[in-house]
């Protein structure tokens, strides 16, 4: 089952831009992490946030955590056409010794010239 | 250094048959998951390795096993296969003792018909 949920499911912008996506899930977690998935291929991680942070930046992007409403956001800065891909958020809510990521269904962003 | 490799790429088979998928983890990483990701949704974790035995497992029957080596590397074996067997199968890795983000190999395309 799918725990965390993506919103929007498609966004299409102007490159330079900022995009924004969010994503909610349902149970306590010990971390969140946004991937990047190109054509339907292997995922690229993003970024990690652990459920004590709140903002965490990795170059053009931003996360935050709320962890009282559930939420997390993914911000691009100065989006370009190579951003262009879907993008995942994963909550790791396993206890210690496992590691059980839970995806949502993704944001799927074009990143038009 | 290597990251993590999946073999094969894509791969057809015929209802009915047994498929056995393969995963090289990254380096200095023991613990290998795989994932099934269907058209247009999220991975969907299957099981995971650690010291050659089954940790955790997701909700998946019992036609997919698996298998992991000495040298961490990992099979994912499917049998009977279904059309709805047809996906996307994804191998990601970690290091068992760090609670850090997980790797992901570039997937292996396998069709049912």
């Amino acid at each position: 089952s799918q725990q965390g949920e993506e919103d929007p499911q498609a966004l299409s912008i102007q490159e330079g831009e900022n995009a924004t996506m969010n994503c909610s899930y349902k149970t306590s977690i010990n971390n969140l992490q946004w991937y990047r998935q190109n054509s339907g291929r292997g995922l690229v991680h993003l970024i990690l946030i652990r459920s004590n942070e709140r903002e965490k930046h990795s170059g053009r992007l931003r996360v935050t955590l709320d962890t009282s409403k559930k939420s997390s956001s993914l911000l691009i800065t100065a989006s370009r056409a190579a951003d262009t891909a879907s993008y995942f958020c994963a909550t790791d809510a396993s206890g210690a010794g496992s590691y059980q990521l839970t995806f949502g269904k993704g944001t799927k962003l074009s990143v038009i010239p | 250094d290597a990251g993590v490799t999946q073999s094969p790429t894509h791969l057809i088979k015929t209802r009915g048959q047994q498929v056995t998928l393969r995963c090289s983890p990254k380096s200095g990483h023991d613990t290998v998951s795989w994932y099934q990701q269907a058209l247009g949704q999220g991975p969907q974790f299957i099981f995971q390795y650690y010291e050659e035995e089954e940790r955790q497992r997701g909700n998946f029957p019992d036609r997919f096993s698996g298998h992991q080596f000495p040298n961490y590397s990992s099979e994912l074996n499917v049998n009977a296969l279904l059309l709805g067997d047809s996906a996307l199968y994804l191998c990601a890795s970690r290091s068992w003792r760090k609670n850090t983000e997980a790797f992901f190999g570039q997937g292996t395309r396998l069709t049912v018909v």
